[in-house]
């Protein structure tokens, strides 16, 4: 079964920029969604496809996927950005395809 | 705008079933599939498999193969999750969410979730 790996947690100060990793087999041949879910409310999908940004993100949401990393970066950060953030892929190597979320990454902003 | 609003919050006995609904609007039900998440107490997001609005096929998580079992009603724009059998390790907040046409696509909207808790 295909495993996305994410840091459990990741700091940064406001103005700085975050950078949250997902790992996975040869994970630049898949296409990466990412979600930012803050606390009681259902997760919002924050890009899509490796890097573009669904209407209403700001730019400073970004995405890149090569090799075995794909990568969530969040420039200029705020006190708002604070929430878990969570990559996903669909596997479709294995005989019963399905989609794979990765753990989750507690983005906190000190 | 696209909305899907959820059934509310359930109590349920080990052993017991549960059923969802999910109520799509604001965009052509049938042009878009609908796929169901769900988060445990503290956990990460769990896929649990898709459906298509258009035909009413499923790609079930093979972990829960054999006990959900996903539908929809085209006529009241309506999804269905029914889990049966169920365990205490199924108390969860339960999401549906409108997918693309295949599984596996970015997903941009969500319902507001449903939680689901399962005690004898």
């Amino acid at each position: 079964s295909y495993v996305l790996t994410q840091p459990p947690s990741v700091s940064v100060a406001p103005g700085q920029t975050a950078r949250i990793t997902c790992g996975g087999n040869n994970i630049g041949s898949k296409s990466v969604h990412w979600y930012q879910q803050k606390p009681g409310q259902a997760p919002v999908l924050v890009v899509y496809d490796d890097s573009d940004r669904p209407s209403g993100i700001p730019e400073r949401f970004s995405g890149s996927n090569s090799g075995n990393t794909a990568t969530l970066t969040i420039s200029r950060v705020e006190a708002g950005d604070e929430a878990d953030y969570y990559c996903q892929v669909w596997d479709s190597s294995s005989d019963h395809p399905h989609v794979v979320f990765g753990g989750g990454t507690k983005l906190t902003v000190l | 705008q696209v909305q899907l609003v959820q059934s509310g919050a359930e109590v349920k006995k080990p052993g017991a079933s549960v059923k969802v609904s999910c109520k799509a609007s604001g965009y052509t039900f049938t042009s878009y599939g609908i796929s169901w998440v769900r988060q445990a107490p503290g956990q990460g997001l769990e896929w649990m498999g898709w459906i298509s609005a258009y035909n009413g096929n499923t790609n079930y998580a093979q972990k829960l193969q054999g006990r959900v079992t996903m539908t929809t009603d085209t006529s009241t724009s309506t999804a269905y999750m029914e889990l049966r059998s169920l365990r205490s390790d199924d108390t969860a907040v339960y999401y549906c969410a409108r997918d693309g046409p295949l599984p596996g696509l970015g997903i941009p909207n969500w319902g507001q979730g449903t939680l689901v808790t399962v005690s004898s």
